[in-house]
């Protein structure tokens, strides 16, 4: 167990809806990373939050938006969804430290009909 | 040229086999080096993480790192069917401003035939 708590697991829902993916991470660390893994193009960074601030961004939408709260717990926001956002969303955990490896979540499958 | 190439597979292999499972990447800057291991319907789960050039073992799983080549390698001795999985190799540069990037291999799946 990696101590990272995703949940839920599984979402399904139509196009053009919204979503709020959630995040705990592990005890003690700082930071959360939000990724999206699909089986063409593998885990693909979206973006790291450290201790309440957005520290980097990578291959975000503009329809997707995150935000990490007093208690550390994150929040991924997805909307206006489309058939191509299906895929896993995982959140990862570290201290913060740019040497740290990151601790993975199970993940939230988000299926779009 | 993608900043990390690693070779899908699927690669099938009898138990007790030694497994070799490589990554190549182009960015220089990249300093940290990790592999994981992915069940199906599972998160990854970090498996060996090293910094220098040569090699570390841990139990029956050995990583290389030759950064001259920008190659890096995963070794499972004594495979065993529970090793069955996909194996992601990751990456890390310092971007600045207190973050860096962590970029993966998009992984090899694995299987260890009993």
């Amino acid at each position: 167990d990696s101590g990272v708590t995703q949940t839920p697991k599984h979402l399904i829902t139509a196009t053009g809806q919204r979503v709020t993916l959630r995040c705990s991470p592990r005890s003690g660390d700082l930071s959360v990373y939000w990724y999206q893994q699909s089986l063409d193009q593998g885990l693909q960074f979206l973006i790291q939050y450290y201790n309440g601030e957005e520290r980097a961004k990578g291959n975000i939408l503009e329809r997707f938006s995150a935000q990490q709260f007093p208690d550390l717990h994150s929040e991924l926001n997805l909307s206006s969804l489309e058939l191509g956002d299906s895929a896993l969303y995982f959140c990862a955990s570290g201290d913060g430290r740019y040497n740290s490896p990151l601790h993975f979540g199970n993940g939230t499958r988000l299926t779009v009909t | 040229q993608k900043e990390v190439e690693q070779d899908p597979g699927p690669l099938s292999v009898p138990e007790g086999a030694i497994v070799s499972l490589n990554c190549t990447y182009s960015n220089s800057a990249f300093q940290y080096f990790m592999w994981y291991r992915q069940y199906s319907r599972k998160g990854p789960e970090l498996l060996m993480y090293t910094y220098s050039s040569g090699n570390k073992e841990d139990g029956r799983f050995t990583a290389q790192v030759d950064k001259s080549s920008k190659y890096i390698s995963l070794f499972i001795r004594d495979s065993q069917p529970s090793d069955s999985a996909t194996y992601l190799c990751a990456m890390s540069a310092y971007s600045g401003a207190g973050s860096y990037q962590l970029t993966f291999g998009k992984g090899t799946k694995l299987s260890v035939i009993p």
